[in-house]
């Protein structure tokens, strides 16, 4: 099973500013399969990234992910109010289990 | 615009088996994989298990043994039962669509969730 940390567990910033959020693995993830979510209170996860730096359908281009191997960065160029939320990466590297990181929480300074 | 709804019993008591059912609506449940992802309040989300018509099931194993998914493609819909349940699974369960063909997606479409509670 691919174990996967995201740091900072809670990032604070201001709109208008850059985040970074890191996810790293504990073993190489196969073709970058790996993803990001974003998640607000109440809601399901929203698919942000896939194939670690592809914005899926309706996804601004001020997200952007990068990284392969073991490290991952997701990249919000310009905070908007409705950036702060829970961030996950995921891994779907070819077989199962499936495994998501712990979480970063982006939340106004 | 595809969407999924689930249903099933929301308070449960230690022992009994949770039974949860994921409605594909706008869409076909055929040729994709289903799986289903929970979360525990204020944690982050932990794969369970997945299925699809064609190709069968693949479970986490630390929860294999209580597991069991299904999909009917005449209904558009998925099925998942948890035996022995405990506080531990106390948790908003998900459920959620994956492409693997021609190549491997991650999970692009998800229910709204239901919280399950487990409880004396």
């Amino acid at each position: 099973e691919i174990l996967l940390t995201q740091s900072p567990g809670t990032l604070s910033l201001s709109p208008g500013e850059r985040a970074t959020l890191s996810c790293r693995a504990s073993q190489s993830v196969s073709s970058t399969y790996l993803a990001w979510y974003q998640q607000k209170p109440g809601q399901a996860p929203r698919l942000l990234i896939s194939d670690a730096s592809s914005r899926a359908t309706g996804i601004p281009d001020r997200f952007s992910g990068s990284g392969s191997g073991t490290d991952f960065t997701l990249t919000i160029s310009r905070l908007e109010p409705e950036d702060f939320a829970v961030y996950y990466c995921h891994q779907y590297d070819r077989s199962p289990p499936y495994t998501f990181g712990q979480g970063t929480r982006l939340e106004i300074k | 615009q595809v969407h999924l709804q689930q249903w099933g019993a929301g308070l449960l008591k230690p022992s009994e088996t949770l039974s949860l059912t994921c409605g594909v609506y706008g869409g076909s449940s055929s040729g994709y994989y289903w799986s289903w992802i929970r979360q525990p309040p204020g944690k982050g989300l932990e794969w369970i298990g997945e299925v699809n018509h064609y190709e069968g099931t693949n479970y986490k194993p630390s929860l294999k043994s209580r597991v069991t998914m299904s999909v009917d493609t005449s209904l558009n819909q998925i099925f998942l039962s948890l035996s022995s349940v405990t506080a531990a699974d106390t948790a908003v369960y998900y459920c959620a669509r994956q492409r693997k063909y021609p190549f491997i997606q991650p999970f692009d479409i998800w229910g709204l969730g239901t919280k399950v509670t487990v409880s004396s």
